[in-house]
């Protein structure tokens, strides 16, 4: 069983279409959730780190929610240069101190 | 800022050879940094975490013997896969790890390409 999983595999919006991404995670003692953007060929780009339930995150128009089994990650009207696929990944006490596991990516396609 | 860098970008090389690839977090002292390997449309997977001046820790199923790791200096890691083979073949990153709170987020390089014919 995956211990983060992201949905959907891929999503595809029009420019100004807000929607959301999902990463659900079912490992116990989260000691961080965090999202990462990955262009293709390239290195993943941090964007939010998120610690406890209840916590929000902002950066543009990408807000972060974390609750005690998720995330969402909520793009308000989105535009082409956000197309990317977005990871998240978890910290948590039972795995190595720094270890991250990530989850499969949400592919988003932003059509202008 | 917290800028890592990868060096090559992209490499191929005949099965049997070895390859070097260098990762370096150029405005920031890295004690930890970390490799990582990622097939097409899969995540990324940890293959082993790197500590300055200490041997690495390998994750499970990954030999140590092919895939030499040296951490030699705040600012370096190198990773070498040695006597490479087909199956070797994929998107290597690296990342780092600011200071020496466990909290710490990690910052990506910009990964390299094995190709191995």
């Amino acid at each position: 069983e995956d211990q983060v999983t992201q949905s959907p595999e891929a999503l595809r919006l029009q420019e100004g279409e807000s929607s959301s991404l999902n990463c659900s995670y079912t490992v116990s003692g989260l000691r961080g959730l965090f999202w990462y953007r990955q262009d293709p060929g390239k290195g993943p780009e941090f964007l939010f780190t998120l610690y406890s339930a209840g916590e929000e995150k902002e950066k543009e128009r990408l807000k972060a929610t974390l609750t005690k089994k998720e995330s969402f990650l909520h793009i308000t009207a989105p535009k082409p240069e956000d197309s990317a696929t977005y990871l998240c990944a978890v910290r948590y006490s039972g795995a190595g101190s720094y270890q991250l596991t990530f989850g499969k990516g949400t592919k988003l396609s932003v059509i202008p | 800022g917290a800028v890592v860098s990868q060096h090559p970008s992209w490499v191929i090389c005949k099965s049997g050879t070895s390859v070097k690839i260098e990762c370096r977090s150029l405005d920031f002292q890295a004690t930890t940094m970390f490799w990582y390997r990622q097939f097409p449309k899969q995540s990324l997977m940890l293959m082993a975490t790197s500590n300055e001046g200490s041997k690495a820790t390998y994750e499970q199923g990954v030999e140590k013997d092919k895939f030499l790791i040296n951490h030699a200096s705040l600012t370096l890691s190198t990773l070498t896969v040695t006597s490479a083979h087909p199956e070797d073949s994929s998107f290597y990153i690296c990342s780092a790890s600011k200071g020496g709170l466990v909290y710490n987020e990690q910052f990506f390089g910009p990964g390299t390409r094995l190709t191995v014919l």
